[in-house]
């Protein structure tokens, strides 16, 4: 079955500071990947996602990831964190089930708190 | 729009009692999925569905169950609440694809 792992439980960065979470994919195929945020107190939100060709994908809020098929990884990057960044950031792969359809599921990474200090 | 809305966002349960987590859509999107986060373990999967009158089983349903009677609403049941089922769960939903939106969120305590 398909997994993702992150690493990092918790990361603190100074504001202005460069950015890198990193995730790590269990996948048989190319995989679709995700990266969703979830501000304090609030629901999901996706952040970026990967299906397909260039490696290097840009997102909302000024994110940014790359997959490397090589390191079987999809880290996300910022090069300036704003205060507004902490949150708490999720990877995410497609839920399949043996030979069958998606419909959309996808499986959590553990998620990495990030912390930005003034 | 409202997006998904979920209500109660609050509630404490006594061992045994049973309660109804009530999620609705206003995006007209056919996927539904409800999740339970617990610390350090990420979101997992409980029920999902593909459309009215159609649901499935996800990572963890036992202790729960669903319908779907609409396009909109997606109820989650908590039959008999046991401690192992306290948790912050999720409901979301999709326009066939993977680019979920989620509501915000109901805290449930079982002591």
């Amino acid at each position: 079955a398909q997994s993702v792992t992150q690493p990092d439980i918790h990361i603190t960065v100074s504001e202005g500071a460069s950015l890198e979470l990193r995730c790590n994919y269990s996948y048989g195929a190319t995989p679709y990947l995700f990266w969703y945020v979830q501000s304090p107190g609030q629901g999901l939100q996706l952040l970026l996602k990967y299906f397909s060709g260039d490696t290097l994908v840009q997102g909302i809020k000024g994110f940014e990831a790359e997959f490397k098929r090589s390191q079987s990884s999809f880290n996300l990057r910022k090069p300036s964190v704003h205060w507004s960044d902490a949150a708490e950031y999720f990877c995410a792969v497609p839920l399949n089930p043996a030979g069958g359809t998606s419909y959309g599921k996808l499986t959590f990474g553990q998620g990495t708190i990030l912390t930005v200090h003034p | 729009n409202a997006g998904v809305t979920q209500t109660p966002k609050f509630r404490i349960l006594k061992i045994g009692q049973s309660m109804t987590l009530q999620c609705t859509q206003d995006m007209n999107h056919n996927y539904m999925y409800w999740y339970r986060q617990d610390p350090g373990m990420g979101l997992k999967l409980i029920y999902y569905s593909v459309g009215a009158g159609i649901t499935d089983k996800g990572e963890v349903p036992n202790g729960y169950n669903v319908s779907r009677s609409t396009t909109e609403d997606f109820p989650l049941r908590l039959e008999l609440a046991a401690p192992s089922q306290t948790s912050v769960y999720f409901c979301a939903s999709s326009n066939r694809g993977y680019e979920q939106y989620f509501g915000p969120g109901t805290r449930l305590t079982v002591t």
